[in-house]
C-alpha cells in the first residue's frame, strides 16, 4: 500500500494554464505539506495543514491555493502557471505522539514542466 | 529562526569505502529532532535515519550512522561500506518540538556519487 500518494506524476502543460496535483495519505497522520523544490534541488515549504486546518503559508504567489477537504487529502491548485513553476513538488505527511514522531513521509513528487 | 546547513555540495566515495556528509544547525532550542534524507534519481525522499536531541546516543540504522554533537550543533552522516545503490542526494533536517510548530527545516543537500 502506498502511504503517501501523489497524482499527477508528470504534469506539462502552457503558460497561463490553472492545474491541479492532488495527495492523499493513508497513514492517519494529522498534519500534511507541499514542498517545492526546485532545479538546484533546494526544498521549500509552502504550505501546511494540520487536521484541515491551514497552519503554514510561506509566501508563496497567490495563484496558489491549497486545499484540505479532510485530513487525508490535500490539493494545491496554481492559477496562470508561470515558467518559473517548473519544479517538482511533494506532498509529505507527519504525525506527532507517536513512536515515529515528527517523521515526515514523502509522496513521490510531481514533476511540473510549464511550456 | 533555525537554519540547517550542508556546506559539502558534492561527495564522492569508492565502494565499499566509508564517507561521512556533514551538516550543522541553528538554534536556541532545547529539545528537537534532526533527520537525515535520500533522494536518489527516482526522486522519491526515504529517511534514513532520525535522531531525537534529547538522547545522547548516536542513532544507528545498519551501515547508516550519525555523529551527533548537540553542543557543537552538528549532525554528520557516516555511511559505511558504501554501495553503488548509496548514491543519491542527502538532505539534512530539522524540526521543533515546541508545542505548535510544524515547520521543518532542510539544509540544501549533499551529492554523493559512488564510485565503483
Amino acid at each position: 500500500d502506498t502511504a503517501v500518494s501523489q497524482t499527477p506524476k508528470y504534469l506539462v502543460t502552457q503558460m497561463g494554464n490553472d492545474k491541479s496535483i492532488k495527495c492523499e495519505q493513508n497513514l492517519g497522520h494529522d498534519t500534511m505539506y507541499w514542498y517545492k523544490q526546485d532545479s538546484k534541488k533546494f526544498l521549500k515549504i509552502m504550505f501546511s495543514y494540520n487536521n484541515k486546518e491551514l497552519i503554514i503559508n510561506e509566501t508563496v504567489p497567490n495563484r496558489f491555493s491549497p486545499k484540505s477537504p479532510d485530513k487525508a487529502h490535500l490539493n494545491l491548485h496554481i492559477n496562470s502557471l508561470e515558467l518559473g513553476d517548473s519544479a517538482v513538488y511533494f506532498c509529505a505527511s507527519s504525525q506527532r505522539g507517536t513512536d515515529s514522531a515528527y517523521e515526515q513521509y514523502f509522496g513521490p513528487g510531481t514533476r511540473l514542466t510549464v511550456t | 529562526a533555525q537554519t540547517v546547513t550542508q556546506s559539502q555540495p558534492e561527495m564522492s566515495v569508492q565502494e565499499a569505502e566509508t564517507v561521512t556528509l556533514s551538516c550543522t544547525y541553528d538554534t536556541s532550542e532545547s529539545d528537537y529532532y534532526l533527520f537525515w534524507y535520500k533522494q536518489p534519481p527516482s526522486r522519491q525522499m526515504i529517511l534514513v535515519i532520525r535522531q531525537e536531541a534529547y538522547k545522547q546516543q548516536n542513532a544507528t540504522e545498519n551501515r547508516f550512522s550519525v555523529n551527533f554533537q548537540k553542543a557543537a550543533k552538528s549532525f554528520s552522516l557516516k555511511i559505511s561500506d558504501s554501495q553503488l545503490g548509496d548514491a543519491a542526494m542527502y538532505f539534512c533536517a530539522y524540526r521543533s518540538t515546541t508545542s505548535g510548530t510544524y515547520k521543518y527545516i532542510f539544509g540544501t543537500g549533499t551529492r554523493l556519487k559512488v564510485l565503483a
